[in-house]
C-alpha cells in the first residue's frame, strides 16, 4: 500500500476535465513538503508534469495544473485528449520514512 | 539533446548480483544529483537510491539497504547500480533520473531513462 493515495482509475470523454486527487498525511504533504506529478506511458521514460506543487516544466501544454490543500494534492486536466491516456503518479518526501514516496498511481483512460 | 540511456538489466538467480549503468549525456552530468527509480510488474514507482553530484551523499529505501550501491563516475558522465543478494521482489523495470529541487528535501526528477529491466528468477 503506498503511503501516498491516489484513485486507481479515472477516466473522461475528449475535451472533458479530469482530476485526479494525491492523498497523504501529516508526515508528507501535511508537513508542508511539495508535491510533484508525473505521466507515464508503458515501456517509456517517464515525464515531469508538474513540479512543486503548481509549475509546469517547459513544454508541458497548461492544459495541466496543479494545486494543494491540506494533506492533499491534485492534478487537473482539461481539454482532454486521447495522448492524455497514460498512468499518473504523484510524488513527495515523507518525513516519517526518510525518504521520497509516490502514490499508487492512476490510470487515465480517454473515452 | 538531454539523455539518460539505462543498461545492465537481465535474468539473475536469487541471491546473484547485477550491476545497472547509466550514462548521461547533453547535459553537465557533475552538476545534477541522480536517483534510481523502480517500477515492479503491475506496481507504482518506488525511490530505491539517491547521490549527490560530488557523490558524498548517499541514500538508499529500506527495502534495498544494505544489498544495493548507487555510485557515479562524473569523468565518465555515468551512474551505477550495484545490486546484490537479489530477491523476488527485486524484480521491477529501474529508472535513472535527474534530480531538481527547488528547496531541500523537496526533490523531483525531470529527465529519465527509459529503464532497464532486471528478473530475479530460478
Amino acid at each position: 500500500q503506498s503511503v501516498l493515495t491516489q484513485p486507481p482509475s479515472v477516466s473522461g470523454a475528449p475535451g472533458q476535465r479530469v482530476t485526479i486527487s494525491c492523498t497523504g498525511s501529516s508526515s508528507n504533504i501535511g508537513a508542508g513538503y511539495d508535491v510533484h506529478w508525473y505521466q507515464h506511458l508503458p515501456g517509456t521514460a517517464p515525464k515531469l508534469l508538474i513540479y512543486d506543487n503548481i509549475n509546469r516544466p517547459s513544454g508541458v501544454p497548461d492544459r495541466f495544473s496543479g494545486s494543494k490543500s491540506g494533506t492533499s494534492a491534485s492534478l487537473a486536466i482539461t481539454g482532454l485528449q486521447a495522448e492524455d491516456e497514460a498512468d499518473y503518479y504523484c510524488q513527495s518526501y515523507d518525513s516519517s520514512l526518510s525518504g521520497w514516496v509516490f502514490g499508487g498511481g492512476t490510470k487515465l483512460t480517454v473515452l | 539533446e538531454i539523455q539518460l540511456v539505462d543498461s545492465g538489466g537481465g535474468l539473475v538467480q536469487p541471491g546473484g548480483s547485477l550491476r545497472l549503468s547509466c550514462a548521461a549525456s547533453g547535459f553537465t552530468f557533475s552538476a545534477y544529483s541522480m536517483k534510481w527509480v523502480r517500477q515492479a510488474p503491475g506496481k507504482g514507482l518506488e525511490w530505491v537510491s539517491y547521490i549527490t553530484s560530488g557523490g558524498r551523499t548517499i541514500y538508499y529505501a529500506d527495502s534495498v539497504k544494505g544489498r544495493f550501491t548507487i555510485s557515479r563516475d562524473n569523468a565518465k558522465n555515468s551512474l551505477y547500480l550495484q545490486m546484490n543478494s537479489l530477491r523476488d521482489e527485486d524484480t521491477a523495470i529501474y529508472y535513472c533520473a535527474r534530480v531538481r529541487a527547488t528547496t531541500t528535501p523537496n526533490y523531483y526528477m525531470d529527465v529519465w531513462g527509459k529503464g532497464t529491466t532486471v528478473t530475479v528468477s530460478s
